[in-house]
């Protein structure tokens, strides 16, 4: 299985809702990563967890949280977002994510979010 | 932080012409990878090249590093209307992997 899962697939929120994405992988991948997309843009990294132990944020605002609640599954909760965090959240696995040579990311379907 | 630009942005072709896209780093890379994501798709996986000057094919893609490491390029050969895309590189550094500003490919048949 060379899958990476993603729920749901769109998601309409208002800007005081809580909400989660969710993301799984069954490849025993060590390494798991949040991204956000936005249209015509490349991926933007947004979390790195390494091991079930977040290692990398980069500076992404409180209202975004990631959870790693076990090697398979990556939760990112979401709370009291605004309109510009519309865009698509993809979530990707590799092997691991450790030294100098980097494995190959596969991504999920990803999650198309409309803040209104 | 690290930027990575690619040219160029956008590119229409006709079907059965070559297409190029260039990765250009302004810092020498330890490897490139490079990602394919189809409209309304999710970026998928080609191809890493981590030696100075390799080359490598894949059917009518071929992927070149450049010899000082600073640069890649993805070469298609007559293309297809399958191959409508964005096309990213994606360099690695410190556990993350950070995308190259994409070009944009639209074949017309």
């Amino acid at each position: 299985d060379t899958e990476v899962t993603q729920t749901p697939k769109h998601l309409v929120m208002g800007m005081t809702n809580k909400k989660s994405l969710k993301c799984e992988q069954h490849m025993g991948h060590r390494a798991m990563y949040w991204y956000k997309q936005k249209a015509k843009k490349p991926p933007e990294l947004m979390f790195v967890y390494s091991y079930e132990k977040l290692s990398i944020n980069e500076s992404v605002p409180s209202r975004f949280s990631p959870e790693c609640p076990n090697s398979s599954l990556l939760n990112l909760h979401l709370h009291a977002l605004q309109p510009e965090d519309s865009a698509l959240y993809l979530c990707a696995s590799s092997r691991d994510s450790a030294g100098d040579y980097y494995n190959e990311q596969f991504f999920g379907p990803g999650t198309r979010l409309t803040v209104l | 932080g690290q930027q990575v630009m690619q040219i160029p942005q956008y590119q229409h072709v006709q079907e059965g012409e070559d297409f190029t896209t260039y990765c250009n780093s302004s810092t020498t890379l330890s490897n490139i990878q490079w990602y394919k994501q189809r409209p309304g798709g999710h970026p998928v996986f080609l191809i890493q090249l981590v030696k100075s000057g390799e080359v490598k094919k894949q059917k009518r893609l071929t992927f070149q590093f450049g010899e000082a490491k600073k640069n890649s390029s993805l070469h298609i050969t007559a293309t297809q209307t399958t191959d409508v895309g964005t096309y990213f590189c994606a360099v690695t550094g410190f556990q993350k992997l950070v995308f190259g500003t994409g070009t944009r490919l639209l074949v017309s048949p």
